[in-house]
């Protein structure tokens, strides 16, 4: 069975401040996807970035990007030029790369940027 | 535009009452998912449906049932509902093979 692990259960930083946030899954899969979903207080999940396992290449979306090392079965989410609206919930999650669908969520690392 | 709602959006009931959370999706999704967030768990799945008159059991799925009788609606049903099943629930739906999963607002349901 999957799992997907986050070590930080809350962190702090400095707005404008760069923050990584850890992930960490196991599986005995090859193909796969990862994501990043962040929760704001409004409580909609909202996904920020996808990482397809076959690709090489760390997926980047204007200010997140991620370090996916596959070998490691590392999933981190860095935020550059943190902005107060970055505060929320964010979870790493997993997903098989067949028909099931079904997305394996860790327990998320609550994340306040501060002015 | 397309979307994912959920209903009601706050719920208060009483322990062994039945009580149904309502999900629709106008995205034409034949994929859609019922999970439970709880603080320290994350979302846990709790059912799901691949398409019409096709349910599953997720990993939480003691205590809740869902029927799916066209592609929009996944309705979630506590039986009996009890204090343990105090939760902020989501629905979510996908397409087949895209890989991404939308969401809706969440109910937050309160069994006293």
């Amino acid at each position: 069975a999957q799992t997907v692990t986050q070590s930080q259960p809350e962190m702090s930083v400095q707005e404008a401040e760069t923050v990584t946030l850890s992930c960490t899954y196991d599986t005995s899969e090859n193909n796969y996807y990862l994501f990043w979903y962040k929760q704001p207080p409004s409580r909609q999940m909202i996904l920020v970035i996808r990482q397809e396992a076959y690709k090489q290449q760390n997926a980047t979306e204007n200010r997140f990007s991620v370090n996916f090392q596959k070998a490691a079965k590392s999933f981190s989410l860095k935020i550059s030029d943190s902005q107060l609206g970055d505060t929320a919930m964010y979870f790493c999650a997993f997903m098989k790369h067949d028909r099931d669908d079904k997305i394996i969520f860790g327990k998320g690392t609550r994340l306040h940027i501060l002015p | 535009d397309a979307e994912i709602t959920q209903s009601p959006r706050h719920k208060i009931t009483e322990t062994g009452r039945q009580v149904t959370l309502a999900c629709h999706q106008t995205w034409n999704h034949n994929n859609m998912f019922w999970y439970r967030q709880d603080l320290g768990h994350g979302l846990r799945l709790i059912h799901y449906s691949y398409g019409v008159q096709d349910t599953n059991k997720g990993e939480v799925s003691d205590g809740y049932s869902v029927s799916r009788s066209n592609t929009e609606d996944l309705p979630l049903t506590l039986e009996s509902a009890a204090s343990s099943q105090t939760s902020v629930y989501f629905c979510a739906s996908s397409e087949s093979g895209q890989r991404e999963q939308f969401f809706g607002p969440g109910t937050r349901l309160t069994v006293l």
